[in-house]
């Protein structure tokens, strides 16, 4: 059981490059969600979607876009890299039964992105 | 504005001990809390929640206290073991039926020593 695949592990951007940042999950989860973490920091949701074809802005949407075109992926896409993307994307995703404490997030592990 | 705040970026604690990580919130209407455990090069993974309407959960090892008066929550670890060596997030989120947005703490580093 994969469960939060996530790819690629590492990746160097230039300014102004354009990437997408994979998420696979195997789990029939309707809920996912891409978080960043900044070094000292918590993580920040970014993006995340309740189902196929529903997304739905984060607190730090700006400079990334996704789509859900299926249950199990959801792409994060960066359009124009700044420096300020530098960080580690996490995406996760859970189960929609039951109290929300109840069907915790299962996290990938993380793809860390340099941005120079 | 951090809604969630681990005040404390590290703890060191002897194997057998007890270690309580502490999490603060301002968030009235938060009402669930939940704890996460990362090791590096993996992603957090879940470790207890606590619903606002308790004050106690226990699993094993760990127990999450809440005191909402307070805005104040705490995760025992009694044994600490070495493999609990790792750094811990508290999360908060609100409402059911919603996307569960959570909202996390900045992380505490725990270290269990021999």
């Amino acid at each position: 059981n994969a469960g939060v695949t996530q790819t690629p592990k590492f990746r160097i951007l230039k300014i102004g490059q354009s990437m997408t940042l994979q998420c696979a999950q195997d789990m029939n989860h309707n809920y996912m969600y891409w978080y960043r973490q900044d070094p000292g920091m918590g993580l920040k949701l970014i993006y995340y979607s309740v189902g196929a074809g529903i997304t739905d802005k984060g607190e730090v949407p700006n400079g990334y876009n996704v789509s859900r075109s299926t249950t199990e992926d959801f792409p994060l896409r960066l359009e124009l890299a700044a420096p300020s993307q530098t960080s580690v994307y996490f995406c996760a995703s859970r189960a929609d039964r039951g109290l929300s404490y109840n069907s915790p997030l299962h996290f990938g592990n993380g793809t860390r992105l340099t941005v120079t | 504005d951090q809604q969630v705040k681990q005040n404390s970026p590290s703890l060191s604690v002897q194997e057998g001990r007890i270690s309580i990580l502490n999490c603060d919130y301002t968030n009235s209407m938060f009402d669930y809390f939940l704890w996460y455990k990362k090791y590096p090069a993996e992603g957090p993974t879940f470790l207890i929640s606590i619903s606002s309407i308790k004050d106690k959960n226990e699993d094993g090892r760990f127990t999450v206290f809440l005191n909402k008066s307070a805005k104040h929550l705490s995760l025992h670890i009694v044994p600490s073991q070495p493999g609990d060596s790792a750094v811990y997030f508290c999360a908060a989120g609100r409402g059911t039926g919603t996307a569960s947005k959570l909202t996390f703490g900045t992380g505490t580093r725990l270290q269990v020593t021999l």
